[in-house]
């Protein structure tokens, strides 16, 4: 069983630039969960979809990001016109249902030049 | 204090000894997860204690967790050199499904 998938594992951007970060669930997931991880620090939530919905997009920044989970193929987490401050890892978890454990793939790390 | 702060911050022990880790929040919870993870990788999801649980163990680990307290613990037993990773409680509150993390515990377990 493959676990969460999440490409690419390193993202180098210019200033300005767009970045998109992908992320497949596991198999039979239907809950996806984004969190962006600054250097030693914990994780920190930024928005929750189901399938074709957002559920809770209270951690999101409120202008350049945004974050889709389509009918088919992956979640996409899109970060427009990217600044040196947008320089994280971004982790992708799912789960099964919600109260249950989140399993997590390994994470794109955002290079910003 | 934040929602799932770890204590301590770095733990270093040698091989064999126990480690424990503590974990403190302050909102009402569903449950409480412990996770891994090791240098530039992904988290690694150990354990999951629900509120109306009391303690729980896995192989080595042994989590407990005292609601009253808002607090619970991660203890590893006969500590391996491969157990040396960052160690982070997530909350998941019952407001909702987000987790909220604390910010880790380093073990490093000498050889």
């Amino acid at each position: 069983n493959a676990g969460v998938m999440q490409n690419p594992r390193h993202l180098v951007r210019r200033r300005g630039q767009e970045a998109r970060l992908r992320c497949s669930p596991m198999k039979g997931h239907s809950h996806v969960y984004w969190y962006r991880q600054l250097p030693e620090e914990g994780l920190k939530f930024m928005v929750y979809l189901q399938k074709e919905n957002i559920i809770d997009e209270s951690g999101m920044p409120k202008e350049r990001f945004s974050a889709e989970f389509p009918k088919e193929g992956p979640s996409i987490l899109r970060i427009q016109q990217v600044v040196r401050g947008d320089s994280a890892a971004y982790f992708c978890a799912s789960s099964h249902a919600i109260r249950e454990p989140q399993h997590f793939g390994d994470g794109t790390r955002l290079s910003i030049l | 204090s934040q929602q799932g702060e770890e204590d301590p911050q770095a733990l270093s022990i040698q091989e064999g000894e126990n480690a424990t880790m503590n974990c403190s929040y302050k909102t009402s919870i569903n449950n409480l997860q412990w996770y891994r993870q090791n240098s530039g990788r992904g988290l690694v999801h150990l354990i999951l204690i629900r509120s109306n649980e009391r303690e729980k163990h896995s192989g080595r680990l042994r989590v407990t967790l005292d609601t009253s307290k808002k607090s619970s613990s991660l203890l590893i037993t006969a500590s391996r050199a491969a157990d040396t990773a960052s160690y982070f409680c997530a909350t998941e509150e019952t407001s909702g499904s987000r987790l909220t993390f604390g910010e880790g515990t380093q073990l490093t377990v000498n050889p």
